[in-house]
């Protein structure tokens, strides 16, 4: 079983829906939860940063961790079509703050 | 852009040969990691480098090594070459002692093709 576990996808909405992502684990110590979006053939781009439980909001993003049932996920409100890309969940625990363990990415499709 | 630049883009290499990738990271950081990619997967940890030295390491043999110049540079070596080594290979620089999120930038990555 792997550590994190992310849904597969691929998803495709309409533009202006609400996309949820989502993703599960398995390592109770885990502390640090991120979202990066990745285009196709480029690096992967930070989106939202949460540290333990709890929400963050910024823009159409909102990041939201349960370490109780060790499930966190990411909103996109009014979906746009540049929003689509690939979608990956990382953690990383304290002390290796750095050495972030990934999801296997969500491909979004945002339909005009 | 995030200032993390990386080299080659692309490169082709045959079975059993060996393969250096650099990285240049942004300016400011100190930390180093390195990560793969296969197609279609999420990117896997490979090894992590702070002040020219190996600081944590993800489950690769050795056959990959690394190095960290004194400008906080880096390079990533595979020796041997297999097959399954195809991917895109990403570099991530980031700032110890600050929170990871919000400093851990990535390259656009050197995509490996072993034949």
């Amino acid at each position: 079983q792997k550590e994190v576990e992310q849904d597969p996808g691929p998803l495709s909405v309409p533009e202006g829906a609400i996309v949820s992502l989502n993703c599960t684990y398995s390592n109770s110590a885990f502390q640090y939860f991120m979202w990066y979006r990745q285009y196709s053939r480029k690096g992967p781009e930070l989106l939202m940063y949460t540290y333990s439980s709890g929400n963050k909001e910024d823009g159409r993003f909102t990041a939201q961790v349960d370490k109780s049932s060790k499930y966190i996920s990411l909103f996109i409100r009014d979906s746009q079509p540049s929003d689509s890309a690939t979608y990956l969940c990382a953690m990383s625990v304290a002390g290796s703050a750095r050495q972030l363990t990934f999801g296997s990415g969500t491909q979004l499709t945002v339909l005009p | 852009e995030t200032g993390v630049t990386q080299s080659p883009t692309h490169l082709i290499k045959t079975r059993g040969q060996q393969v250096t990738l650099r990285c240049s990271s942004q300016s400011g950081h100190n930390t180093v990691s390195w990560y793969q990619q296969a197609l279609g997967q999420g990117p896997q940890f490979i090894f992590q480098y702070y002040r020219e030295e190996e600081n944590g390491r993800g489950n690769f043999p050795p056959r990959f090594s690394g190095l960290q110049f004194p400008n906080y540079s880096s390079e990533l070596n595979v020796n041997a070459l297999e097959l399954d080594d195809s991917a895109l290979y990403l570099c991530a620089s980031s700032s110890a002692g600050t929170g990871p999120g919000n400093t851990i930038y990535f390259g656009e990555g050197s995509w490996l093709t072993v034949v």
